[in-house]
């Protein structure tokens, strides 16, 4: 099975407010784990990304924790827009190069 | 910032036939590209990873001789789905690695439709 994955598949935020967005993996060796946009028919975009000798990491709006203990790891955004309506991924690497993607939430945001 | 194209964006084919998906890595030399396949509301799957130059190596469970991967330039990897079937229906994605860390790009992806 997949070693990542997210708690709720689907997140409806109210325009403004601020969204979370969690995310479990197994795989303890894990060092790097990545947050993905994805829009409608489009490829995954890059958000933003930790290592795991991190337990915080900051940039435009969002921010990702890393909580090695429990294995999980969440992105938070600020002042949610409607652009920011997408489905999100975390993805972990496994092995040299490789991701393993979580299922995936969808946020929705609310005017 | 790295770019990756993949051409064509939408194909529809008969089923039987074999379409050839491509992934270019537009100004940067990819030494690992990545192919994944994701179905409607579901997440992407890793189904094979090549190297520039050397055998694609696939994952569990996928079929070598039907997702035909070459890999012949650092710029370049094609997909050819061979003999598709309306199964064979999905949104394929690739990406790229310049090796230097782990940061893949991903291209804009490929949506194949069987009929």
């Amino acid at each position: 099975g997949e070693s990542v994955g997210l708690h709720l598949p689907t997140l409806s935020v109210q325009e403004g407010d601020n969204s979370i967005i969690n995310c479990a993996y197994s795989n303890s060796a894990s060092d790097y784990f990545i947050w993905y946009k994805q829009e409608s028919g489009k490829g995954p975009q890059f958000i933003i990304d930790i290592r795991s000798n991190m337990d915080k990491r900051q940039g435009q709006r969002v921010t990702v924790l890393l909580n090695k203990t429990v294995k999980h790891l969440s992105l938070q955004i600020a002042a949610t827009q409607p652009g920011d309506s997408a489905v999100y991924f975390c993805a972990e690497n496994k092995d040299d190069y490789k991701l393993s993607f979580g299922a995936g939430t969808t946020v929705t945001v609310r005017a | 910032g790295a770019v990756v194209s993949q051409h064509p964006s939408r194909v529809i084919c008969k089923s039987g036939t074999s379409v050839k998906i491509e992934c270019r890595s537009l100004d940067f030399q990819a030494t690992t590209m990545f192919w994944y396949r994701q179905f409607p509301k579901q997440s992407l799957m890793l189904m094979a990873t090549s190297n520039e130059g050397s055998k694609a190596t696939y994952e569990q469970g996928v079929e070598k001789d039907k997702f035909l991967i070459n890999h012949a330039s650092l710029t370049l990897s094609t997909l050819t789905v061979t003999s598709a079937h309306p199964e064979d229906s999905s949104f394929y994605i690739c990406s790229a690695t310049g090796g230097a860390d782990y940061e893949q790009y991903f291209g804009p992806g490929t949506r194949l439709t069987v009929t």
